[in-house]
């Protein structure tokens, strides 16, 4: 069964850092593209990085590029997201993404989510 | 990389059919044939409904359809359940690996 657990959110003051993780299990971590997708309180989807399964290709939203870095550690079937320089608006759910192989555009699994709080 | 464009809400009584759109332009919805759809139930994680514009993953009921035409994406319910009650979001590829999602919509069964 495949299973993403992400840890690492909390509250954070503007200007801070942050670092999330999400262990992947269930499936060939190194063989997927893994996304993270982030989600304002009450607010839509806002789709923010990728990485390709080997970690040499990254991606980034517009808002995000140099302030997050995207990472992965195949030896430990992890993904991560350091988040730095926040802001408020930076804050929302965050959630790991598995990149399917069905198709072109089925991001098939989506762990539960972890809360980042940028606040003074 | 703006939004998709999506209706905020859409409604149906039980047994009707509902669709809801997405609008792009040329560069995302126009240009590729890589939409899906997701839905959400509140404080839940999303769920692919929709692939490739027309796909179903397993396990999603044929009650879901989807299409595009030029810019514009859509998913129909067909045969609204109570259960569909939720929130919907499309997204399409773009170029890079990149992705951008809609803006979201809420069906309502009446």
């Amino acid at each position: 069964e495949v299973q993403l657990v992400e840890s690492g959110g909390g509250l954070v003051q503007p200007g801070g850092s942050l670092r999330l993780s999400c262990a992947a299990s269930g499936f060939t971590f190194s063989d997927y593209w893994m996304h993270w997708v982030r989600q304002a309180p009450g607010k839509g989807l806002v789709w923010v990085s990728t990485i390709k399964g080997d970690g040499t290709g990254t991606k980034y939203v517009d808002s995000v590029e140099g302030r997050f870095t995207v990472s992965r550690d195949n030896t430990k079937n992890t993904l991560f997201l350091q988040m730095d320089s926040l802001r408020a608006d930076d804050t929302a759910v965050y959630y790991c993404v598995r990149d399917g192989i069905a198709g072109f555009s089925d991001l098939d699994y989506w762990g539960h989510g972890t809360l980042v709080t940028v606040s003074a | 990389q703006s939004a998709l464009t999506q209706p905020p809400s859409a409604s149906g009584s039980p047994g009707q059919s509902v669709t809801i759109s997405c609008t792009g332009g040329s560069s995302d919805v126009g240009l590729y044939n890589y939409v899906a759809w997701y839905q959400q139930y509140p404080g839940k994680a999303p769920k692919l409904i929709i692939y490739d514009v027309n796909k179903r993953p397993s396990g999603v009921p044929a009650r879901f359809s989807g299409s595009k035409s030029g810019d514009t994406a859509s998913l129909t319910l067909s045969g609204l359940q109570a259960e569909d009650e939720a929130d919907y979001y499309c997204t399409s590829y773009l170029a890079y690996n990149k992705y951008v999602f809609g803006t979201g919509t809420r069906v309502s069964v009446l």
